[in-house]
């Protein structure tokens, strides 16, 4: 079946514009979750979205990053005022709930801020 | 200190020989753990995951649980040139939450 989807693979943007990035999990998968991951570094938890409960926010690193998750499947990962050091590769997964809840990685979008 | 420990390497191993990557976590509540392998440029994929105490096989690979000690550890027999990557642990949070906590990472160097 299809993994999880992400578009776009590469953006280009001027630092002050806002940017939107989508990720579709795997059909089922009620969890999904956003990470971004700087040149180098590890993954760095974004946000957590369960079924129709309230998501986990506490990665966001800053009030212009916010997401939402429409009808439980598509979900988008909103950037506003985009600054350099926002330039990274943001992975969305998904995995199945219950556990044990192996999670599933999209191939990523990498954003570049100039 | 840091939820989920990792040596981040690199491991250099010969070709053929076992590659050993050992992972560390605090939350003694913690219920399950992950592999997964990073190849450069490349998002992560799962090898595999525990959740008992003790040994899983699955092919080449050996994960390893032991949560008295709070580590788990990754085994890779006959190493090949292919499995040069970077090795994430991941651990899966206590009180059954969904949120899993990833550490940096091993980078291994298999050389032929």
């Amino acid at each position: 079946g299809a993994g999880v989807s992400q578009s776009p693979s590469n953006k280009v943007t001027e630092k002050g514009k806002d940017v939107e990035l989508r990720c579709d999990p795997i059909s089922g998968h009620t969890a999904l979750y956003w990470y971004r991951q700087s040149l180098g570094q590890g993954l760095e938890f974004l946000i957590y979205f369960q079924g129709n409960s309230a998501p986990d926010k506490s990665g966001l690193p800053s009030d212009r990053f916010s997401a939402e998750r429409t009808g439980g499947s598509v979900s988008t990962l909103t950037i506003q005022r985009t600054q350099q050091e926002d330039s990274a590769v943001y992975l969305c997964a998904s995995s199945l709930v219950p556990g044990p809840y192996e999670q599933y990685f999209g191939p990523g979008t990498r954003l570049t801020v100039t | 200190q840091k939820e989920v420990e990792q040596n981040s390497g690199p491991l250099s191993v010969p070709e053929g020989a076992i590659a050993s990557l050992n992972c560390t976590y605090s939350d003694r509540g913690s219920q399950s753990f992950f592999w997964y392998r990073q190849y450069s440029g490349k998002s992560p994929e799962l090898i595999m995951f525990i959740y008992s105490n003790g040994d899983k096989e699955d092919g080449r690979f050996t994960a390893q649980l032991n949560k008295a000690s709070q580590y788990v550890s990754l085994l890779i027999r006959d190493s090949q040139p292919s499995d040069s990557a970077t090795y994430l642990c991941a651990v899966n949070g206590s009180g059954g939450y969904q949120k899993v906590t990833f550490g940096t990472g091993t980078k291994l160097q298999v050389i032929p």
